[in-house]
């Protein structure tokens, strides 16, 4: 079973516009990492936030921000006023406390044009 | 500047060749992994090393093979019985927790011949 669900594959808005990324994890941890990575197309995976699962304060970043709910086992992302610079691939992944290794979902790609 | 190199950026392979793809770190980690990335997927592991002379097989081992010989340096040979080697293949480290992210190189592009 997937650990990581991420169902919107890819998401096209105008700029300007806020989008939603969806992330809904499964674990059987009390401790567990969420993770959120984003892939332009250069390649490179670069890491926007780790939230921890004691910690379900929302955290805002400039445009960012994350919504992280234990009751639904999700973890999404918003931006706000969308850029064409946003326009990349982004990862939602776990890490459970027992392990070292990271769960990735199959990312969601978000087109943003001009 | 502290990081992650990959090399190189591209890479052919023949019928029946081994490949071997180099993973240069300076952050320090004792952690290092390597995954794999085929177009419109998520990653898949491939393997990991937690410590210096130590791996694990991840998710996708088959057809591959890692030394971890130092802890800088974390290579991946692709073997001739990785019958579907195309792929992006992407480097990454962190400190050995789970709490701890990840760091990513610019990632290999690997393409039959």
């Amino acid at each position: 079973a997937q650990k990581v669900t991420q169902a919107q594959t890819e998401i096209s808005v105008v700029e300007k516009e806020d989008v939603t990324l969806d992330c809904v994890y499964e674990t059987r941890d009390t401790t567990y990492y969420l993770f959120w990575y984003k892939q332009p197309p250069s390649g490179e995976l670069v890491f926007l936030i780790r939230r921890n699962s004691f910690d379900e304060q929302n955290e805002i970043s400039g445009r960012y921000s994350w919504n992280f709910q234990k009751s639904t086992s999700s973890f999404n992302f918003t931006i706000t006023a969308s850029q064409v610079v946003d326009s990349a691939v982004y990862f939602c992944a776990l890490s459970e406390a027992r392990f070292n290794k990271f769960y990735f979902g199959s990312g969601t790609k978000l087109n943003v044009k001009p | 500047d502290g990081g992650i190199t990959q090399s190189p950026k591209y890479l052919f392979r023949k019928e029946g060749q081994n490949v071997t793809l180099s993973c240069e770190q300076n952050l320090n980690h004792d952690a290092m992994y390597w995954y794999r990335q085929d177009p419109g997927q998520g990653l898949r592991l491939i393997y990991y090393s937690q410590i210096v002379n130590d791996f694990q097989k991840g998710d996708i081992a088959e057809g591959y093979s890692v030394s971890r010989e130092k802890k800088e340096s974390f290579p991946l040979t692709v073997t001739s019985a990785q019958k579907n080697p195309t792929a992006f293949y992407l480097c990454a480290s962190s400190i050995r927790a789970s709490n701890q992210p990840q760091h990513f190189g610019d990632g290999t592009r690997l393409s039959i011949l």
